[in-house]
């Protein structure tokens, strides 16, 4: 399984950030979760939002008023939008799978896009 | 939600040597803890899951040992490729990683 990040590299502040991710190598309806996670020098790795096969959502807390995930399964991807945007979301942002669940066991997010920059400004 | 705390944030070694990097949770995450490796301009590399298993082709100097709050990274002999960016990670709630351990030539 390979994924893709795409979008702009370059938003106004109190635009909103619109990125997809492409699964290709395997299918976005197997029991996975898709999550985005974003990183700056100031907070490091900080973990955005996650949808499933189901499109059941999960936002970090402290973006949750701002983010919107969504799944497209016909054509194997998923997207995230961010809204409101300032000069703090400056990040690269990342798209990537955590492995599928088990009980007593937790495999970790095995698989990444590279990543792409996402610059605020006007 | 649960914090994980790395220790140290820099750690200054020779090819060779013995790498040791903590992991502490605020509070018990049983063995549900992940170990990635991230280089420059690149994504992060999963290395370690359930504290203490390497991931598919991962080399065997890498180790993972602890549960509860308490875990390690062993790096049993650095090669020049290992030196790097080293963050853990859980799952609780949501996603959480903490802040990073940069291990750097000295």
């Amino acid at each position: 399984v390979q994924l893709q990040e795409s979008g702009p590299g370059l938003v106004k502040p109190s635009g909103t950030l619109s990125l997809t991710c492409a699964v290709t190598g395997g299918s976005i309806s197997s029991d996975n979760r898709w999550i985005w996670v974003r990183q700056s020098p100031e907070k490091g790795l900080e973990f955005i939002g996650e949808i499933d096969h189901s499109g059941i959502v999960f936002y970090n807390p402290s973006l949750e008023s701002r983010v919107t995930m969504s799944i497209d399964k016909s054509n194997n991807l998923f997207s995230l939008k961010l809204n409101s945007v300032t000069a703090a979301d400056t990040a690269v942002y990342f798209c990537a799978r955590e492995a599928e669940p088990a009980v007593r066991h937790y495999y970790g997010v095995d698989v990444w896009g590279p990543g792409t920059t996402v610059t605020v400004s006007s | 939600d649960i914090l994980l705390t790395q220790s140290p944030a820099t750690l200054s070694l020779s090819p060779g040597e013995r790498a040791t990097l903590s992991c502490r949770a605020s509070r018990s995450v049983s063995s549900y803890l992940v170990w990635y490796q991230q280089k420059p301009g690149q994504p992060p590399r999963l290395l370690i899951y359930d504290a203490s298993h390497r991931a598919s082709g991962i080399p065997a100097r890498f180790s993972g040992s602890g549960s509860g709050t308490d875990f390690t990274l062993t790096i049993s002999s650095l090669e020049p490729e290992d030196f790097a960016v080293y963050y853990c990670q859980h799952r609780n709630n949501w996603i959480t990683f903490g802040q990073g351990t940069r291990l750097e030539i000295k």
